[in-house]
């Protein structure tokens, strides 16, 4: 399995706050993704990084924002806290834009705004 | 844009029944093509890949064959386990970092 792991990997949290996810990995890969999940919907990608201190937005970038100031940490944090991000979270790794290379996926973050 | 269309389900089928699930895709350019799995409270797990056409996926007796002409990448398998059950996802990568995926299909095997 790929060495990737997601903190936390539940939390409740209220509307209006700010909350921090932090994916984890030891592979070296040079990408790094945030999608969350939603029923009905598949995965919808949030941001993407291509390298320390380079992201991009993804198609539900609204509200969201990451950094990534080492090759192993990328963090995406909800900047205040809406019911409509409940969600699961899951960050993946990929070690090159060449399209034949997968994506490998962390446990996920099950996170819940009331 | 890009786009993935498969049967979302859920599919209920009796243990060593044979497995078809559709999907159909849309795509500028020449993308790959994957099948994920998940299993409950888990992250997506990749099950078999295609990166040109005409070419066949194949893993744990899952099998997809990479159809340009028709634009479609269905997964089979001839004789489902109820450790099977689970929810698959299909996905292309284009020339770029765009991932697509479909919306998943959930299976469930009975004994």
């Amino acid at each position: 399995d790929a060495g990737i792991t997601q903190s936390p990997r539940h939390k409740v949290t209220e509307t209006g706050t700010p909350v921090t996810l932090r994916c984890h990995q030891t592979e070296n890969h040079r990408y790094m993704y945030w999608y969350r999940q939603d029923p009905g919907h598949g995965l919808r990608l949030i941001h993407y990084s291509y390298g320390v201190k380079d992201t991009d937005k993804g198609e539900v970038s609204d509200g969201y924002s990451v950094s990534r100031s080492k090759t192993e940490d990328f963090l995406l944090t909800l900047e205040s806290a809406t019911s409509s991000q409940t969600s699961v979270y899951f960050c993946a790794i990929s070690e090159s834009r060449d399209s034949s290379y997968e994506q490998y996926f962390g446990p996920g973050t099950r996170l819940t705004v009331t | 844009g890009d786009s993935v269309t498969q049967m979302e389900g859920p599919v209920t089928l009796s243990e060593e029944a044979f497995l078809t699930i559709n999907c159909t895709y849309t795509a500028t350019g020449y993308p790959s093509l994957f099948w994920y799995v998940q299993y409950p409270g888990e992250g997506l797990q990749l099950l078999l890949k295609a990166t040109k056409a005409d070419d066949k996926g194949s893993n744990k007796g899952f099998e997809a064959t990479y159809r340009k002409e028709t634009t479609s990448f269905h997964l089979e398998k001839g004789s489902v386990q109820v450790s099977d059950s689970a929810v698959y996802f299909c996905a292309l990568k284009d020339s770029g970092q765009n991932f697509v995926f479909g919306p998943g299909t959930r299976l469930s095997v009975l004994p």
